[in-house]
């Protein structure tokens, strides 16, 4: 199936802890995102790449390092997770930087 | 602030019946007004999208309606039906970046 897909769906830890998303795009595309989506569902972009070069990063901690290994895999690095860090994770992918955006399934990120 | 503000916040409709969601916007640099559906568990899909040089755009029971003077832009799902429940985003994004700005979301629940 082509998809944007990430690994794990669910992730449990306890605060303090160090942990790792991962996400594959087989579409093709150039250009790989992560979105976060809060409790209230609310969704903010936090990074974008484009052919592995970063483009957008957005006030995020830099407790959050995403790594762009090549243009189909961008994984997202959280150190010492903090409560707030807890919603859910999209990754998500477009061809080239002006057009439609393709979500990943989310990974839940439960920090306790 | 919130770029793109997104109401009513969740809307029940009667099977059968049209859901309307309106987004209203403050910058002018946008260009690109996607709106998304999100079922539970799932990550955003894209629905249906539209170019500020087109009043409204319409693809199937799903209708853009789009106001480039006031800034506002709209939602309308016809014929609403079950299958239709999930939460709607809309959002808008410069064409130069490829970010998208997502409204708040709008949870819709269609009764049979």
């Amino acid at each position: 199936d082509t998809a944007v897909s990430q690994t794990p769906k669910y992730l449990v830890t306890q605060m303090g802890n160090d942990k790792s998303i991962k996400c594959e795009q087989n579409l093709g595309h150039d250009t790989m995102y992560w979105y976060k989506q809060d409790s209230k569902k609310f969704l903010k972009i936090m990074f974008s790449y484009n052919n592995k070069e970063l483009i957008i990063n957005e006030t995020v901690p830099n407790r959050f390092s995403p790594k762009s290994p090549d243009k189909a895999h961008l994984n997202l690095h959280i150190n010492s997770l903090e409560l707030g860090d807890s919603a859910v994770y999209f990754c998500a992918s477009s061809l080239s930087m002006n057009n439609e955006q393709f979500f990943g399934p989310g990974t839940r990120l439960t920090v306790l | 602030q919130q770029q793109v503000k997104q109401s009513p916040q969740s809307l029940i409709v009667q099977k059968g019946g049209i859901s309307i969601i309106n987004c209203a916007y403050e910058n002018t640099a946008f260009d690109y007004f996607p709106w998304y559906q999100q079922f539970p568990g799932k990550g955003p899909a894209l629905l249906i999208a539209i170019r500020p040089d087109v009043s409204e755009k319409k693809e199937g029971r799903f209708t853009i309606s789009f106001n480039k003077s006031a800034k506002q832009f709209s939602l309308h799902i016809m014929d609403s039906q079950p299958g239709d429940s999930a939460t709607y985003f809309c959002a808008a994004n410069k064409a130069a970046g490829n970010k998208l700005t997502f409204g708040g979301g709008t949870r819709v629940l269609v009764k049979p």
